[in-house]
Parts: C-alpha cells; structure tokens; sequence
C-alpha cells in the first residue's frame, strides 16, 4: 500500500527564513500528491495538490511543492516564513481512492 | 458556502461508555469520509461512504465502532463501549467525487477523551 514520510515532527524557523518541510512517498503506481494544513483547534485545509501534471506546484499562501520521482519526494517550500504560518503540515498520498496521511510536521515561526 | 459540520466539538466520557459523532458534509458531495486523530499522528481513514453505500471500512474497529449515512446526507459515527485508546479527534470530510484528483474538505472535529 502506499504511504508518506515526514521527515522531522518539529521545525522552527525564523520569520522570513525560508520553509522546507520533507515528505517522501511510497508507491507502486503513479501517486497523487497533496498537503494540507491544520491550525489550531481546526480541521484540515488543503495547500496544494500534484495530480501528474507539472511537477512544480503551487498552492495558497505562497507555498509551493516540487514533485521529484527519482527522489520519491514532494517537499513543501515557501521562500520567506510569516507568524501566521505557524501550523501542523500534513503530506498525504493517495491510490485508487485510498487517501494515507504522514504523521505531520509542526511548524514554529520565531520572531 | 456553509463548510463540513460536526457535533459535538468536545466530549468527555469514562471507558465502557458510548458516544456518537454528527457530521453533516457540504452540500451535493456524494463522498463521507470518517478519520480518527490521534495526538502526535496524521489522520486515519475508518470509513469512507459514497452517497449512503459503504466503499472502505476496512480499518474500522467493528466490534465497538458503527457509523451509518442515511439517505446520503449526514452521517454518525457511533463508538460503544469506549476504551482508552480511542481518544482522539474525530474528523469528518467530504468530497465531491472520487478523492484520487479531488480535495477533501475537513470539518473542525470532534475531540474525544476517554477517562
């Protein structure tokens, strides 16, 4: 079946300083690629989604994902961290209509 | 346009007794799904309806969880008894079709403590 890594539970960046938050798939077929992401006391919103067209993708908020087959990855980006970002990030993968969620990456954003 | 509802938002129930989780998805989506949320993990799909049929339930404890979608509109998720291991937020989404290429739209969950 498939399934994603996230790499690291926790990242603290500093305002401005650039996001990266890891995630790796595993997959036997061509996957379908999404973050979300979940404030506080909230449910899930979707961020952006890779659905085998381009490979770089970009979603709300100025963040953006680059879909790597040879890396089976799909890292979340953003070029400059704002306090609003601070949130829990989500990668899921999904096959035949069988959504798998990472465990999740919690961003901190210092001032 | 209104978003996915849940109720309750917070419930407090000691092991060995029941609970029952609302959700009412957005209008004209055919797909429900039900996830559980436990703390420190992503999401976990239990069961996934497509207008009121089950599709995938295979991760659903049966012996104590039950969740139904009459008429293919709202749905309840039913957990009874209770154990200490299902606290966790519960969290409804729906879509408008098949989630392969779509998007999920998540409620604010239901978060269950069990004491």
């Amino acid at each position: 079946a498939q399934s994603v890594t996230q790499l690291g539970s926790h990242v603290s960046v500093s305002e401005g300083a650039l996001v990266l938050l890891r995630c790796n798939y595993s997959s036997s077929v061509p996957p379908y690629l999404f973050w979300y992401v979940q404030y506080p006391n909230q449910g899930l919103q979707l961020l952006l989604k890779y659905t085998s067209a381009a490979t770089l993708v970009k979603g709300i908020n100025g963040f953006e994902a680059e879909f790597k087959k040879s890396e089976t990855s799909f890292h979340l980006t953003k070029p400059s961290a704002h306090m609003s970002d601070a949130a829990e990030y989500f990668c899921a993968v999904t096959t035949n209509n069988d959504m798998r969620f990472g465990a999740g990456t919690r961003l901190t954003v210092k001032p | 346009e209104a978003g996915v509802a849940q109720s309750p938002r917070y419930k407090i129930i000691e092991k060995r007794q029941s609970v029952a989780f609302w959700c009412n998805p957005i209008s004209g989506h055919a797909t429900l799904y039900w996830y559980q949320q436990i703390l420190g993990q992503g999401p976990k799909l239990l069961i996934q309806f497509q207008n009121n049929g089950v599709v995938d339930d295979s991760q659903l404890p049966k012996d104590r969880f039950s969740a139904e979608r009459l008429k293919g509109v709202d749905s309840t998720l039913k957990i009874q008894p209770a154990k200490l291991e299902d606290s966790a937020v519960y969290l409804c989404a729906s879509s408008i079709a098949a989630i392969d290429t779509g998007e999920l739209f998540f409620g604010e969950g239901s978060r269950l403590t069990v004491l």
